[in-house]
């Protein structure tokens, strides 16, 4: 696709229950990532694919959250047992190699407002 | 890790006044980003910086990677150039964002 595109823009839910989010990264990116972005915390990073490697899960933060990549190309970020304090804007990027020192950009989807009622 | 602060966190203009927005990062880097997020949430590219001047229109970057700061300039703002500015940089497989400057134009 032209861009990075995230599925669905818009959840509510209740606590407790799970959710999930799809990011499917520009075509031909082999890197992608998922980003938080709170009131209280700003941006932070969550998780990152690199072609087939083992993700990168520092930034999830709880055993709560996990993410998968099918086919090295679309992700599902899985938040299970939802808390009011997830609510937050969940941003997915894609980059062309990624790696420990890209010189490249990363491109972002336009988001998912996930609302914890 | 990797500290981003950006200054001023508010700005206030009125069209057509020039502004320049700072962004200092605590260790050496070979990847920095500035983003717009625009009202609607979406965060847009402005440019890839590391190093060097770029100019894009009314928008101009310089990154001093030595003195570890880069700015942002934005000539003749518009009302459209509203909304939240972040500089990020890259390390160890990830972006670590700024808390971004608040620009609000007025018209």
């Amino acid at each position: 696709g032209a861009g990075v595109s995230q599925s669905p823009s818009n959840k509510v839910t209740e606590k407790g229950k799970d959710v999930e989010l799809r990011c499917d990264p520009i075509s031909g990116h082999t890197a992608l990532y998922w980003y938080r972005q709170s009131l209280g915390q700003g941006l932070e990073f969550l998780i990152y694919f690199q072609g087939n490697s083992a993700p990168d899960k520092s930034g999830l933060p709880s055993d709560r959250f996990s993410a998968e990549r099918t086919g090295g190309s679309v992700s599902t970020l899985t938040i299970q047992r939802t808390q009011q304090e997830d609510s937050a804007v969940y941003l997915c990027a894609s980059s062309l190699v990624g790696g420990p020192y890209p010189q490249e950009t990363q491109y972002f989807g336009p988001g998912t407002r996930l609302l914890v009622l | 890790g990797i500290q981003v602060e950006q200054s001023p966190p508010d700005l206030i203009l009125q069209e057509g006044a020039n502004s320049t927005l700072r962004c200092n990062f605590s260790d050496s880097v070979n990847n920095l980003q500035w983003f717009h997020q625009n009202p609607w949430g979406q965060l847009i590219n402005l440019f890839y910086i590391p190093s060097g001047t770029k100019q894009n229109g009314r928008l101009s970057a310089t990154t001093v990677a030595t003195e570890r700061y880069s700015l942002l300039y934005i000539s003749s703002s518009q009302t459209t150039d509203s909304g939240v500015y972040f500089c990020a940089v890259y390390s160890y497989g990830k972006l670590t964002f700024g808390q971004g400057t608040i620009l609000t134009v007025h018209p």
